[in-house]
């Protein structure tokens, strides 16, 4: 399944570049997602929209900053990041917020490193 | 604090049975989530409980007991492509998914 896609796959920057990862889904979902997965940890949430509205930001540094134009793409943009923000960045994608059985889709990531 | 446990890594042989397990604490519970992810690739959805008892699916199939906080899955006929990540996840009173570290699963012929 190709629901949900994310670029680029691989992005290497030093601390002082300004970059944005980008997700598209395709599955006429309403609530999109950010996630940070690094090694042999939980999934951390990030950022969620509904309707193109942020509904959740857990106490991400502002060195990220997400954007939402519509409820089909997904913005993370990236400024100034450290060295321990190496790490998958996933998307994801679901029908709805607040209902039980609505799995999230997700894209294959984006492998980040920080030099 | 909201918490979910699983071993951090099981070896099982091509062609058995593996059940892997998984415990949870949340501020309320409206379900538990099972994804598999394949190294360098994204999570994808193997099942989703919300009452007791077990659903299968084909080979796999997920249990849940709601007065425990106990889930597992068991993964039958084991195939050398089942090697990857699985991931358990429960959805807490504001349906935001709590997530274990994962269990990378090793399949050996």
């Amino acid at each position: 399944e190709t629901g949900v896609t994310q670029t680029p796959r691989h992005l290497v920057m030093g601390m002082t570049n300004k970059k944005s990862l980008k997700c598209e889904q395709h599955l006429g979902h309403n609530a999109m997602y950010w996630y940070k997965q690094s090694a042999k940890k939980p999934l951390e949430l990030m950022f969620v929209y509904n309707f193109k509205e942020q509904t959740e930001n857990n106490s991400v540094p502002s060195r990220f900053s997400p954007e939402c134009p519509n409820s089909s793409h997904l913005f993370l943009h990236l400024h100034t990041l450290q060295p321990e923000d190496s790490a998958l960045y996933l998307c994801a994608s679901s029908q709805s917020i607040g209902t039980g059985d609505q799995p999230q889709h997700f894209g294959d990531g984006t492998r980040l490193s920080i030099l | 604090g909201q918490n979910i446990d699983q071993p951090t890594e099981m070896t099982a042989t091509e062609g058995a049975i593996v059940q892997i397990n998984c415990t949870y604490q949340t501020s309320g519970f409206n379900g538990l989530f099972w994804y598999q992810q394949h190294a360098g690739e994204a999570p994808t959805f193997l099942s989703y409980n919300v009452l007791d008892g077990l659903e299968e699916k084909g080979r796999f199939s997920s249990f849940l007991s709601r007065s425990k906080g106990y889930s597992y899955l068991l993964l039958k006929e084991l195939q050398m492509k089942d090697s990857a990540s699985y991931l358990c996840a429960a959805l807490d009173s504001n349906y935001q998914l709590i997530w274990g570290a994962g269990t990378k699963l090793i399949i050996k012929p």
